[in-house]
Order: C-alpha cells, then sequence, then structure tokens
C-alpha cells in the first residue's frame, strides 16, 4: 500500500489550494480515504472522510464550508480542495485509508507522508 | 464532539521497562479506539484498533484494552525503537477525534 500526497505549498490568506493523494498497491474504490492534518509541533486533527464510491462526505466543523473532499477512482486519487485559507490551516495534510473495505469512520491502517500547507502573507 | 485526554503527557522509561499510557474520553465510545505512533518526522502508524486488536506487523509487546472512557496501551517491554508519540482516537462518532498525545522519551 503507498499514499503520495502532493500539492502542498505557501499559500495567502483568503486563497485556495487543491491536495491529491495518489494511491496504490490495494483496490481503491472499495475503501474510505481520510484526511488528517498536523499543525506544526500539535497533535492529529482529522479534516475529511469520503467514502469508498464518494457517496457520503464527513468535515470537521473548523474547516466545514471551506473544504470540498472528492475521489476519482478511476485514477486512484483522492483530492482535498481548501478554501478561504486560514493561518490556522497551516499543517502536514496527511492522507489515510480506512481500515475495512465498503465502509467508513474506522481505524486508519495506512497513511502517507503527508505535505506540507503554509498560509502566510 | 467527544473530547479525547492523554495521560501523562510525558512519560520517561527507561529500556526494557514496562510502559503505560491512559487516554479518557468524554462519552462513551464503546471499543472503538485506535492508538497510533509517531516517530519524528514521519507519519503515525497504526498500532492497536477496536481497543484490543493489534495491526498486522505490530509486536505483541503491544497490547491495549478498556472499554467506555477508559482506555490503556501497555507496551511491555519498551526498545530502543519504541520511543515516540503516541496518539488515541476515537471513532464512534462525527468527528473523529484524537487525543493530545504521550511522548515515550528515555529516562
Amino acid at each position: 500500500v503507498q499514499l503520495m500526497e502532493s500539492g502542498g505549498g505557501v499559500v495567502q490568506p483568503g486563497r485556495s489550494l487543491r491536495l491529491s493523494c495518489a494511491a496504490s498497491g490495494f483496490t481503491f474504490n472499495t475503501y474510505a480515504m481520510y484526511w488528517v492534518r498536523q499543525a506544526p509541533g500539535k497533535g492529529l486533527e482529522w479534516v475529511a472522510v469520503i467514502s469508498y464510491d464518494g457517496s457520503i462526505k464527513k468535515y470537521a466543523g473548523s474547516v466545514e464550508g471551506r473544504f470540498t473532499i472528492s475521489r476519482d477512482n478511476s485514477k486512484n486519487t483522492v483530492f482535498l480542495q481548501m478554501n478561504s485559507l486560514r493561518g490556522d490551516d497551516t499543517a502536514v495534510y496527511y492522507c489515510a485509508r480506512d481500515q475495512r473495505e465498503y465502509s467508513y469512520g474506522y481505524s486508519h491502517s495506512f497513511w502517507g507522508q503527508g505535505t506540507l500547507v503554509t498560509v502566510s502573507s | 464532539e467527544i473530547l479525547m485526554t492523554q495521560s501523562p503527557v510525558t512519560l520517561s522509561v527507561s529500556p526494557g521497562e514496562r510502559a503505560t499510557l491512559s487516554c479518557r474520553a468524554s462519552q462513551s465510545v464503546g471499543t472503538n479506539l485506535a492508538w497510533y505512533q509517531q516517530k519524528p518526522g514521519q507519519a503515525p502508524r497504526l498500532l492497536i484498533y477496536g481497543t484490543f486488536t493489534r495491526a498486522t506487523g505490530i509486536p505483541a509487546r503491544f497490547s491495549g484494552s478498556g472499554s467506555g472512557t477508559e482506555f490503556t496501551l501497555t507496551i511491555s517491554s519498551l526498545q530502543s525503537e519504541d520511543f515516540a508519540v503516541y496518539y488515541c482516537q476515537q471513532y464512534n462518532a462525527w468527528p473523529l477525534t484524537f487525543g493530545g498525545g504521550t511522548t515515550v522519551e528515555i529516562k
């Protein structure tokens, strides 16, 4: 199993950024996928989840209405569109895979190495 | 939102000794509790899920226990590679929430 995030960088407050996570080594379209972030020197914060077929999406309150999770099962990729970025969105963003097939809302069995997003003017 | 509180914040342990980490939930999460290990500069790694079940490849010296609101991760005999930060996570209710972490350091 491999998860490879990309798309991070430095962005000004109020601007947008789109993260991608390319998956391989498993049957992508049978697993829910997550985004989890970690601010510098801080703990882990769950951000969003998308079900295996994309029909169910859930968000943390801190990003609801600003971030959108999506997936392209034909390309084994999950995305996080981040709009109206703020300083407190600065973090390493990890994508992770659900523990179980055809379900969502369980533990995260595999993680990518993360991509750093820095929101600063 | 379910608040997860881990204690202690830092645990100083000598190699070969036993380490006991605690995680408390603000309301019952049943046994929908996972533990993750994170080393500096690395992604988290799943250790335990469903409170008790070790993830694939996790050594038997790691064990989990508890239910409801009180959970424990025990490392029976600390190895050098076990010094890291440990997080608990509840997945009983949305939003999913993590504890603040316990750093296990060399004494």
